[in-house]
């Protein structure tokens, strides 16, 4: 019940289009989900976070879908660019806890 | 980085020799946390520390240990090193609920 599944593993987009990223999560009481970006040799970095009682937000090319129903949240790219390719984790906190869950991640690799 | 440091940034080491990292910040944050990331395995959970001398397991915990005895410095400690604990250990820090990673330190056990 504390799993953060993620998927796909990998990804490859063509410059330009969208990248989508999936996480999926069983413990309903999870209610603070951020998405780190981590390029190689560096240590991951906060990209965008939602919590529950939205259903998208939206920073620049990212944003985030939330849906509580379905206990899923995606993460997507608008007009991927080279730049963009990286490592993408999301995860998943309980409030108060501090402790983050983190699915397995997802290579990113933007063609130009 | 949320002032940030980790030494080493790397470190080779035989099998069976005791491996301190140290983590250090600049900002006074209470919570800081050990994790280890592996392919396929994501960031997994160490140890992680709410205050001065006050820490508690992650999901991995076995093999490690940890201390902290002033706010800016959080210490993990492979007793024996195995070659099972060969990984990239990142350290960071929760401001409010988020959390700020060092740069990293890669671990090579022989």
């Amino acid at each position: 019940q504390q799993q953060v599944k993620q998927s796909p593993q990998s990804l490859i987009v063509q410059k330009g289009g969208i990248s989508i990223i999936n996480c999926a999560y069983e413990n309903t009481a999870f209610d603070y989900f951020p998405w780190y970006q981590q390029f190689p040799g560096k240590g991951p970095a906060l990209l965008i976070a939602i919590r529950p009682d939205v259903s998208e937000k939206k920073e620049g090319r990212f944003t985030i879908s939330f849906n509580k129903s379905a206990k899923q949240f995606s993460l997507h790219i608008m007009d991927s660019q080279p730049g963009d390719s990286a490592t993408y984790f999301c995860a998943a906190s309980l409030s108060g806890t501090y402790k983050y869950i983190f699915g397995t991640g997802t290579r990113l690799k933007v063609l130009a | 980085d949320a002032g940030i440091t980790q030494s080493p940034r790397h470190k080779v080491t035989e099998t069976g020799t005791p491996v301190t990292l140290r983590c250090h910040q600049t900002e006074n944050h209470r919570y800081m946390y050990w994790y280890r990331q592996d392919p396929g395995h994501g960031l997994r959970l160490i140890h992680y520390s709410y205050g001065v001398k006050d820490t508690d397991k992650g999901e991995v915990s076995d093999g490690y240990s940890v201390s902290r005895s002033k706010t800016e410095d959080f210490l993990l400690t492979l007793e024996s090193a195995t070659s099972s604990q060969t990984s990239v250990y990142f350290c960071a820090i929760a401001q409010k609920e988020t959390q700020y990673f060092g740069p990293g330190t890669r671990l090579l056990v022989l």
